[in-house]
């Protein structure tokens, strides 16, 4: 099983800050990675797929980079709605999730 | 545009079996290459993959629970179902059903939230 460790855990940020999240793949799992958005209460929203494409009507503060086991999102300058819990998932090797990163106001 | 609804007992016995549908909207479950999907959230914890069903029958389930989660179709109501055997206070969780498409769930259910308690 391929295991996804996300960081930080916690990130604070203000409006308008630019938001850097990390998802490392304990093997390389090439371009298949995708990140989620969820808020509480919902279900999670697809951002981004096979790394780096944004799903429809995602605004284009969002992107996505990295490919093996490193990668990234990026949230250029954030908006109110942005803060929000963050998850990269795998297909690669079976199916698996980070842990997630929580995007808070400071 | 896809739609996607769980419904289902929210409450369930330990011992007993957790059965959950998800009725699909906007498309065929049983055309195209999806993986219909059942995701699960522990509360305040992260998701958890429990398996996915493809339209040609076959069903891939996460190998922890793969003992006892059991996902099957019923393409004339255009509905997928989860079954999960002997349940426990650790399978409290929110249940999703997705859409997998390609290598990532482009469309979710709401989620339907089943406490396992006497």
């Amino acid at each position: 099983e391929i295991v996804l460790t996300q960081s930080p855990a916690t990130l604070s940020l203000s409006p308008g800050e630019r938001a850097t999240l990390s998802c490392r793949a304990s093997q390389s799992v090439s371009i298949s990675l995708a990140w989620y958005q969820q808020k509480p209460g919902q279900a999670p929203r697809l951002l981004i797929y096979d790394a780096s494409n944004r799903a429809t009507g995602i605004p284009a503060r969002f992107s996505g980079s990295g490919s093996g086991t490193d990668f990234t999102l990026t949230i250029s300058s954030l908006e109110p709605e942005d803060f929000a819990v963050y998850y990269c998932q795998q297909r690669t090797n079976w199916l698996t999730f980070g842990g997630g990163t929580k995007v808070e106001i400071k | 545009q896809v739609q996607l609804q769980e419904s289902g007992p929210g409450l369930v016995k330990p011992s007993q079996t957790l059965s959950l549908t998800c009725t699909v909207s906007g498309g065929s479950i049983s055309s195209g290459g999806s993986y219909w999907s059942w995701i699960r959230q522990q509360p305040g914890k992260g998701l958890e993959w429990i398996g996915y069903i493809h339209h040609s029958g076959n069903t891939y389930y996460n190998t922890s629970l793969k003992s006892l989660v059991t996902i099957s179709m019923d393409t004339s109501k255009n509905q997928y179902s989860l079954r999960l055997r002997s349940v426990t206070a650790a399978d409290t969780a929110v249940y999703f059903c997705a859409r997998l498409s390609g290598d990532s769930f482009d469309f979710w259910g709401q989620g339907t939230l089943v406490t396992v308690s006497s």
